[in-house]
């Protein structure tokens, strides 16, 4: 079994809607939680950054963390076609150079 | 703002090859990482560097080695190449002050025939 765990989807939502993404994880150790944004063929794009559990809110961006669940989200308010991507949710365990466990990535497509 | 820079974008060997692939982190970050992108997957850590010292070592075969340099960019060395092999191969980078934040260059499409 992963250590994290995302649905890869695909999903299709029409302009406008609000979309939840979201991870499961089972290493109690993980701290950091973040949300990258990947445009195909490109590199992942840091969208968010959360530490333990609570809310961050950025623009048309929330993200949750429930570290008693072990789940975090990512909420899109107003999708916008631009917003078509794979959304990897990753976390991080301990201080110093912190390697990165990526979920498997949902392919997110808005439609106009 | 500047970005992480690798070279080559593109790459293709024959199995058995050996190839360098090269990252230059974003100025003023000291920590490197290497990650490996097959299609469809998530990115694997393969391995990290601090100050030009290893840091972390994940999933990186023997074939595989690394070093930081005095100018802080990174080279992988790929020696014996196999066709699994084939994947994006992106390197990260993050400041010192705030270690947490891993920014990803956009990659190199390593393709073994």
């Amino acid at each position: 079994q992963k250590e994290v765990e995302q649905d890869p989807g695909p999903l299709s939502v029409p302009e406008g809607a609000i979309v939840s993404l979201n991870c499961t994880y089972s290493n109690s150790a993980f701290q950091y939680f973040m949300w990258y944004r990947q445009y195909s063929r490109k590199g992942p794009e840091l969208l968010m950054y959360t530490y333990s559990s609570g809310n961050k809110e950025d623009g048309r961006f929330t993200a949750q963390v429930d570290k008693s669940s072990k789940y975090i989200s990512l909420f899109i308010r107003d999708s916008q076609p631009s917003d078509s991507a794979t959304y990897l949710c990753a976390m991080s365990a301990i201080q110093g150079a912190q390697k990165l466990v990526f979920g498997q990535g949902t392919r997110l497509t808005i439609n106009p | 703002a500047a970005g992480v820079i690798q070279s080559p974008r593109h790459l293709i060997k024959e199995k058995r090859e050996t190839a360098t692939l090269k990252c230059y982190p974003i100025p003023r970050h000291d920590t490197v990482y290497w990650y490996q992108q097959g299609p469809g997957q998530d990115p694997q850590f393969l391995i990290s560097f601090y100050e030009k010292m290893q840091s972390d070592k994940g999933s990186i075969p023997d074939r595989f080695s690394a070093q930081q340099f005095s100018d802080y960019h990174s080279e992988l060395n790929m020696s014996s190449l196999e066709l699994g092999d084939s994947a994006l191969y992106f390197c990260a980078s993050s400041p010192t002050r705030d270690l947490k934040t891993q920014y990803f260059g956009p990659g190199t499409r390593l393709l073994v025939l």
